[in-house]
């Protein structure tokens, strides 16, 4: 089980810069989590999909940010403009929801440290 | 200016001890609670999980405890070693009025457990 394979595993841009994040699930899991990590507020979830739907994007802290998940195995977390404020860790997480419970628990990648100048 | 970022509880422990890590929750409608454990520049890993039909959960030197009634969560590391020193972690997941919850989960702020041989 190769687990949650994210990139790339650091980025460094400038401000106003396009960045995109990759993630791809574990085989068979059908949600899919996108968390933020920073020293000031902690884990926040940003968005999460579940089918390739996404089902609550509240957390998205601006228009600046958008997400996809075009299949199973794929889902992408763009921002544009990156600020200098975008710069934490991203983290991919997915599960298996078998729409009653129990669900199993989220498994995470090991996230994409971005930095923007 | 001064920055302010979260100040985790912290815990240290002599090698060989027990350790216990506390997490208190506010939803009374959680069902399903996980702990985690995140190393330094990693994803935080799955320790352990226990549903609130259970107060008591074992693992291979871990057992979580769960008190409804208080709402407390507690994670108990038995004979911690150097390898445990770790940010852990409690999640929860809040449900969805009856439907399902997709799996969300919402995180605690993390307590820093320091093993000191």
């Amino acid at each position: 089980d190769a687990g949650v394979i994210q990139s790339p595993r650091h980025e460094v841009t400038e401000m106003g810069q396009e960045v995109t994040l990759r993630c791809k699930p574990i085989s068979g899991h059908n949600s899919l989590f996108w968390y933020r990590q920073t020293m000031m507020r902690g884990l926040e979830l940003l968005i999460y999909f579940n089918n390739n739907v996404p089902i609550d994007d509240s957390g998205m802290p601006e228009d600046r940010f958008s997400a996809k998940m075009p299949n199973a195995s794929f889902s992408t977390l763009k921002i544009q403009p990156s600020e200098p404020r975008d710069s934490a860790v991203y983290f991919c997480a997915s599960s298996f929801v078998p729409g009653v419970t129990p669900n199993s628990p989220l498994h995470f990648g090991n996230g994409t440290r971005l930095t923007v100048t | 200016g001064e920055s302010v970022g979260l100040h985790l509880p912290t815990l240290s422990v002599q090698e060989g001890d027990n350790s216990i890590i506390n997490c208190a929750y506010s939803n009374s409608a959680s069902d399903y609670f996980i702990w985690y454990k995140q190393e330094s520049g990693k994803g935080p890993q799955f320790i352990i999980d226990i549903r609130s039909n259970m107060d008591k959960r074992q693992g291979q030197r871990v057992t979580v405890l769960l008190n409804k009634t208080v709402k407390h969560l507690s994670l108990q590391i038995a004979a911690t070693q150097p390898g445990d020193s770790a940010v852990y972690f409690c999640a929860d997941d809040r449900g969805n009025a009856g439907g399902t919850s997709y799996g969300k989960l919402t995180f605690g702020q993390g307590t820093i457990l320091t093993v000191h041989p």
